[in-house]
Formats: C-alpha cells, structure tokens, sequence
C-alpha cells in the first residue's frame, strides 16, 4: 500500500490569492488525481495529474484556475489560483496502483 | 457522463440492519466501492466489489449487486452509533490505475 501525505492541513486564505497544495506519496505510483469536496457535497475529481505532461482536466474544471504539476511519480501540487469563497472545500489527493486507490488525508481551505 | 445517486438520509436502530442503495449508469464499471466518511475525518474504504460478483461478505458488512439493474447495496448488520457517518459508492471502469466516480452520499443516523 501507499502512504500519502498533504500540505499544508488546513489553510485560511483571502480572495484574489492563490494557494498551492502538495501532495507527496511514498511510494511510486501510476496515477494521481486531484479531487474536491464542497461542504455537504460529494467528492469531484478536477484532473487527473500526468507525470512530465500537462493535466487532464474535467469538465467546468480549467488549468488556468487549477495549475497542476507532477514532476515525478510521488509528488504532485495542486495550485487554487486567485481564490473566491466559492473555492472553500476540502481537496484531496488520491493515488492509483493496481486496483488500489490511496487517499490523502485532505486540505481544508477556506476563503474570506 | 457517469451518474451514481444514492438516497440522502438513512436513520437506523441500534442494532438493526442498515441498508444503504446506490445506483449507477455507466454499464461499463468494473469495480464498485464502499467508503465510509465521519465528521470532520477522511474517506475510509469498507469494502469492493468485482462487477462480475453479485455478493461479497465481511463481517458485518454485506455488499449486493444487480448489474442488470445497476443496483449496488451496503448492508450493516447490527449497527452501532459508531456506524453513523455518511456513505459514499463510487465506481471507476477499471481495477487498475482508473479515476472514481462518487455518488451522492448517504447520511446514516443510528439512534438509541
């Protein structure tokens, strides 16, 4: 199994700024995601994070809003850019090896 | 697109079974999962299933599928308050390396 690890836990941040989320694995895996969690909603995936390419995407999700690097097969960040309240949630990471998948414990951001 | 709903609200006995439902679109799902949400806390898997079994048991913990259907149920038999948290379906295509698709999310109330 892998053991995932996010940064920071919890953030408070103002509109207009930008918050960047890491997301660190300590094993190699194939795949990583980025999904968010709005208060009393069900989890959205946002991308799919591609290891030395650009992210896939969903649908209503765009890079420009969501920046997200993989530079290897551990680590990935998730980038919040120029935050609204509408952007508080929880995002979380999950990792895919095999048929498991492997969540992150969730950051919690919330915008004033 | 995937579609995977599940009731809002389920309030149980203690010690009675609880019986949760979720219902899916995507015929080509091939794994479907069960993960248990408590306050404030991150997902935790209970159990999966393979799409080509109807039944799969674990302790008190009893999953059924009606693939003609797209029927998925968690039963809980003699629940506890520990058991109260809300439950989430989720499918992906395949076993290995593949994006989830959440449901809705059921909130299972237990009382005295």
């Amino acid at each position: 199994s892998a053991v995932i690890s996010q940064k920071p836990s919890r953030d408070i941040c103002q509109r207009g700024t930008s918050l960047t989320i890491q997301c660190q694995v300590d094993s190699q895996v194939t795949m990583m995601f980025w999904y968010r969690q709005q208060p009393g909603q069900s989890l959205t995936l946002i991308a799919t994070a591609n290891q030395g390419s650009e992210a896939t995407y969903e649908s209503g999700f765009v890079i420009d809003k969501f920046p997200i690097s993989r530079p290897n097969l551990t680590f990935s960040t998730l980038t919040v850019s120029n935050m609204s309240p509408e952007d508080s949630s929880i995002y979380l990471c999950i990792s895919s090896q095999g048929n498991e998948q492997f969540f992150g414990p969730g950051t919690r951001l919330t915008v004033l | 697109g995937e579609d995977v709903e599940q009731s809002l609200f389920l309030s149980v006995r203690e010690g009675d079974s609880s019986v949760i439902n979720c219902t899916y679109t995507d015929s080509s799902s091939t794994y479907l999962y069960w993960y248990k949400q408590e306050p404030g806390a991150g997902l935790q898997l209970l159990t999966y299933i393979f799409s080509n079994m109807d039944m799969k048991q674990d302790q008190r913990l009893t999953v059924l599928l009606n693939k003609k259907d797209k029927h998925l149920s968690l039963r809980i038999a003699d629940t506890q308050t520990g058991d109260s948290a809300i439950y989430f379906c989720a499918e992906s295509k395949t076993g290995t390396a593949s994006k989830l698709t959440f449901g809705t999310g059921t909130r299972l109330q237990v009382t005295l």
